[in-house]
């Protein structure tokens, strides 16, 4: 089963400032997904892209997709304190069965 | 109105013992899933369930076995503990199997193992 990989595996900023995370994987998808964990606390679900889809937008979160590099950001403007937590992806490949496979996370840290 | 739920929150135990964790989801949804992430945050699904019937064991030690009493309930029991099951387990559900759908997490488990 294919595998999600985020990058950096840690980011650490100021409030205010933009901050952006990367996810690769290795094989074609129908979609990728973003989850964020605050420390002590499940995943919560932020946002699904799909395999025919570049770019979606969610409140202060924006999404891209290259499918022909592999690979997705995150990009959190205008971060806050608050945005403090790891963020992973996960993908669903295509046409097989789902097995959702995650990374390892990005750890941000947003200092007030 | 906790949409998916576990308990207990917390497990410390001994080597060799046996312990359930159980799982519970008030969403409605038909596909139930156990996650174990271990202390570098590295996720990996165990095992899936929907509507009550076995669709993912993802090269579990047969230590584990999940239970599924019916499609709101996913409990996760676990053999003869060993220090390296020490991890933090994240149940989960989504409306539907399939890649399409949110998946809903639990709070966790914090399981050690002495």
């Amino acid at each position: 089963s294919q595998q999600g990989e985020e990058d950096p595996q840690a980011l650490s900023i100021q409030e205010g400032e933009n901050a952006t995370m990367n996810c690769s994987y290795k094989t074609s998808i129908n979609n990728l997904q973003w989850y964020r964990q605050n420390s002590g606390r499940g995943l919560v679900h932020l946002i699904l892209i799909r395999s025919n889809e570049r770019e979606k937008h969610s409140g202060r979160l924006r999404v891209t997709l290259d499918t022909s590099k592999k690979s997705s950001s995150l990009l959190i403007t205008a971060s806050r304190a608050a945005d403090t937590a790891s963020y992973f992806c996960a993908t669903a490949i295509s046409g097989g069965s789902y097995i959702p496979t995650f990374g390892r996370g990005t750890s941000l840290i947003v200092h007030p | 109105d906790t949409a998916v739920s576990q308990t207990p929150k917390y497990l410390v135990t001994q080597m060799g013992n046996d312990k359930s964790i159980k799982c519970e989801q008030n969403l409605g949804h038909d596909t139930m899933y156990w996650y174990k992430q271990d202390s570098k945050k590295f996720l990996k699904i165990m095992f899936s369930y929907n509507n009550k019937e076995l669709i993912i064991n993802e090269t579990v030690p047969n230590r584990f076995s999940p239970k599924s009493p019916d499609k709101a309930h996913l409990n996760l029991h676990i053999n003869s503990l060993e220090l390296g099951d020490s991890a933090v387990y994240f149940c989960a559900s989504s409306p539907r199997r399939g890649g399409t759908d949110t998946q809903y997490f639990g709070p966790g488990t914090r399981l050690t193992v002495l």
